[in-house]
């Protein structure tokens, strides 16, 4: 049974980039059968996808976080991460790493983890 | 503001049916998918392309679509369906994801 992990800081100053990363148990992130997502969402908020990548390292970003967003996968330690750059207190959220199937639904969500931006 | 419309909140009575919408343009191309979230936990998958459960599911979550409007119908409402309902498709560029702005559900 395939479960995911999310891991990383729990505080990050504005300016500076917000590190996380997912790891995969149970299941390969080489299977070419899923797309490996991440989803964040706000305190009392909804929920809103930040990207996807494959496990050819093709990937498909949020409009519009794209400008600070990377993603990757390090099929070496069955992990994939997400990278967002210059945080802001908007960025304060709950974030989900999910996977996605072809038919672009999430059918297995990680336990989320609450990344807070404050100085 | 999303581009999948939900309304921000319904009630139901205990036993009784419930639909719950979702409205965008993409609906008219792609399939929906439904999530229950419960407070303090993650999103699970309830309906998939349109009309389809999870393993674990219970048969009473139907999912259904017309238009441009995707439906999540719960037949016999249980205090356990009392949750946040979150419908997911592809943006009006159908190359990128959203979600609409959910719904709380809320069992009398």
């Amino acid at each position: 049974q395939v479960q995911l992990q999310e891991s990383g800081p729990g505080l990050v100053k504005p300016s500076e980039t917000l590190s996380l990363t997912c790891t995969v148990s149970g299941g390969s992130v080489s299977s070419g059968s899923y797309y490996w997502s991440w989803i964040r969402q706000p305190p009392g908020k909804g929920l809103e996808w930040i990207g996807y990548i494959y496990y050819s390292g093709s990937t498909n970003y949020n409009p519009s976080l794209k400008s600070r967003v990377t993603t990757s996968v390090d099929t070496s330690k069955n992990q994939f991460s997400l990278k967002l750059s210059s945080v802001t207190a908007a960025d304060t959220a709950v974030y989900y790493c999910a996977k996605m199937r072809a038919s672009w639904y999430f059918d297995l969500w990680g336990r989320g983890t609450l990344v807070t931006v404050s100085s | 503001s999303s581009e999948l419309t939900q309304d921000p909140a319904v009630s139901v009575a205990l036993g009784q049916t419930v639909r719950i919408t979702c409205q965008g343009d993409s609906l008219r191309s792609y399939y929906a998918s439904w999530y229950q979230q419960k407070p303090g936990q993650a999103p699970v998958l309830v309906i998939y392309d349109k009309n389809n459960r999870p393993s674990g599911i219970p048969d009473r979550f139907s999912g259904s679509s017309s238009g441009n409007t995707a439906s999540l119908t719960i037949t016999g409402a249980q205090a356990e369906d009392e949750a946040d309902y979150y419908c997911n498709s592809r943006d009006s560029s159908a190359n990128h994801l959203v979600f609409g702005g959910g719904t709380k559900l809320t069992v009398l």
